[in-house]
């Protein structure tokens, strides 16, 4: 497998569920992030992780939870989430910045809260 | 003000017709510009990026970067069915992992 791989790609849970997504590059990059898109909205950055630290965390309701392993796999937990929450998340990579900070993204995980 | 505007559309163009992709942005001090091409159901992949203000061209695409108007834009010659796409520009100020800043995407449609 090349670059970022999502899975699940589509995802439905109540809103008592606790599921998670999962993220895997195979780019050799040294940082990984969250978006979420919402329709007609720009991209939102969740959380950022650099060489396997947290970088950012911009004001995310703490039913999501971000966890980095590794350099290679990130994932979010969810659990206890809002009809709001229905949005497609990104996961993306990068090298360490330079220049423009190129972003890699994965195909995203369709999620539907109900 | 958003720091970053875009047109949603969607824009519908035939096959073979220039198209012009725009966003304005009020950040001064941004100084990287990229524009994503997102397929339905994709994740946004990079189609070229600049640095600072001027034009650069890749294939069919060109991109320019007005910084004294705030403005830069996406043009695309002789569009193909496969262009039709949402392209979302991007900008940042500095080379950081979290200033980077996306517009909210144009769909655009070819009809051949």
């Amino acid at each position: 497998e090349t670059g970022v791989t999502q899975t699940p790609r589509h995802l439905v849970m109540g809103m008592t569920n606790k599921k998670s997504l999962k993220c895997e590059q195979h780019l050799g990059h040294n940082a990984m992030y969250w978006y979420k898109q919402s329709a007609k909205k720009p991209l939102e950055l969740m959380f950022v992780y650099s060489l396997e630290e947290r970088v950012e965390n911009n004001s995310v309701p703490s039913r999501f939870s971000p966890e980095c392993p590794n350099s290679s796999h990130l994932f979010l937990h969810l659990h206890t989430l809002q009809p709001e929450d229905s949005a497609l998340y990104l996961c993306a990579s990068s090298p360490l910045p330079s220049g423009a900070n190129v972003l890699t993204f994965g195909a995203g995980s369709r999620l539907t809260v109900l | 003000q958003k720091e970053v505007e875009q047109d949603p559309g969607p824009l519908s163009v035939p096959e073979g017709a220039i198209v012009s992709l725009n966003c304005t942005y009020s950040n001064s001090a941004f100084q990287y510009f990229m524009w994503y091409r997102q397929y339905s159901r994709k994740g946004p992949e990079l189609l070229m990026y600049t640095y600072s203000s001027g034009n650069k061209e890749d294939g069919r695409f060109t991109a320019q970067v007005d910084k004294s108007s705030k403005y830069i834009s996406l043009f695309i010659r002789d569009s193909q069915p496969s262009d039709s796409a949402t392209y979302l520009c991007a900008m940042s100020v500095e080379t950081s992992y979290d200033k980077v800043i996306f517009g909210p995407g144009t769909s655009l449609s070819v009809i051949p």
